[in-house]
Formats: structure tokens, C-alpha cells, sequence
């Protein structure tokens, strides 16, 4: 069965790093682009960043400077890692597994930012 | 970047009717669209991709057109069940979501 599972924490303090696990089973991410996508609270989606199966990443433009997502393939994990956090990167953060654009998301993960 | 703008942002409708919602892109995105549907405090779950084939399990009431830079979702008949929030994803330079639509029951 294919799934995709975040774990990070809940609770992150302003100007701190965030730091978020997806586990995925079912595929390898080695044949497969896993992306990060978050949803601020009762708002649209935001593509984050993506890692290719080949192991490249892409970024959303105006996050880059934040951003790293990385993966252990020996684990089939995907990590993401964004810095400097301020209140308005709260949210849900989610990992998807692409197939023709995104096909298959996690549970997502629920981040707030708040001292 | 491209930028998708979605309508309308809401659409209040009953059970048995016709709805359409639409997406433009800022730029033509040569059929690389897909439609999500996302329920509260779920994940999204694709619909329809490359602008109208339709996901394996969802229901033939789904159906999703256009070209260029303008598409279209339809469900032809709607449900208890379709009574939800809807997503655009633009995938051909990059991914690009719209703002959602939320479908009200009237």
C-alpha cells in the first residue's frame, strides 16, 4: 500500500528552524519526485519544494533562501527544512508523492509558530 | 511564475445540480492541470489530471475540460458526499495551486 506519513514537531518558536519527516512506503523515492506542499490555516495550498527521484531539488522562488529538503533513500525518508520561521509560516505541511503533477498526500502535519 | 486564478471562491448549490468552476493561467500550461477535492481536516485527493482523464475511483460525475490558458471542472450531478473544497494545480513549469473553491450546500 502506498502511503506517505510527516512527523515533526507541532511547536516551533520564532526565527527557529523546522524540521519535517516524511516517511514513505509502498514506492521508492527513487523512482518516484516527492514534493513538500503547505496549507496556512483556512487557506490555499503552496507548493514548497520538490525532490526528483534523481535527487536534484527545486524551490518555490520566494522560499529558497529558507529552504532544503534533502532524503535518505536507505530509509525511504524525505526531509524538509526551512529557517528563520516567523508566524506566518503556520500551517499544515504536507509531502506528496508525484505521478503526472501531484498525485498521492500525506496526512500532513499540523506547524505553529508561536513563542 | 505562473499564476492561476480560480473561480468563483464560493458556490452555494443543492444536491442534483450542474456546477462548473474554473481555472485560468497566467500563461498557456498546455493541458497540465489537475483538480483536487479536499474535505475538512483531509488531505487532498486528485480528481482528474492532464486536464480530463479521470483518477481511478472517482466517480464519471467528475469531468474536467480546456486548453491553453482556461479549464474547467464539472460535476454533472452533485452529491451529499461532493460538498467541498476544490483545487487547481498547474504542473507544467513547476506547480502552481489555485485558491480554492468552496461548495456550499444551498
Amino acid at each position: 500500500q502506498v502511503r506517505l506519513k510527516e512527523s515533526g514537531p507541532r511547536l516551533v518558536q520564532p526565527s527557529q528552524t523546522l524540521s519535517v519527516t516524511c516517511t514513505v512506503s509502498g514506492f521508492s523515492v527513487t523512482s518516484y519526485h516527492v514534493s513538500w506542499v503547505r496549507q496556512p490555516p483556512g487557506k490555499g495550498l503552496e507548493w514548497v519544494g520538490a525532490i526528483w527521484k534523481g535527487g536534484s531539488t527545486d524551490y518555490n522562488s520566494a522560499l529558497k533562501s529558507r529552504l532544503s529538503i534533502s532524503r535518505d533513500t536507505s530509509k525511504n525518508q524525505v526531509f524538509l527544512k526551512m529557517n528563520s520561521l516567523q508566524t506566518d509560516d503556520t500551517g499544515t505541511y504536507y509531502c506528496a508523492k508525484h505521478s503526472e503533477g501531484i498525485l498521492l498526500w500525506g496526512q500532513g502535519v499540523m506547524v505553529t509558530v508561536s513563542s | 511564475d505562473i499564476q492561476m486564478t480560480q473561480s468563483p471562491s464560493f458556490l452555494s448549490a443543492s444536491v442534483g445540480d450542474r456546477v462548473t468552476i474554473n481555472c485560468k493561467a497566467s500563461q498557456n500550461i498546455n493541458k497540465y492541470l489537475n483538480w483536487y477535492q479536499q474535505k475538512l481536516g483531509e488531505a487532498p485527493k486528485r480528481l482528474i489530471y492532464n486536464t480530463n482523464n479521470l483518477q481511478t475511483g472517482i466517480p464519471s460525475r467528475f469531468s474536467g475540460s480546456g486548453s491553453g490558458t482556461d479549464y474547467t471542472l464539472t460535476i454533472s450531478s452533485l452529491q451529499p458526499e461532493d460538498f467541498a473544497t476544490y483545487f487547481c494545480l498547474q504542473h507544467n513549469s513547476f506547480y502552481t495551486f489555485g485558491a480554492g473553491t468552496k461548495l456550499e450546500l444551498k
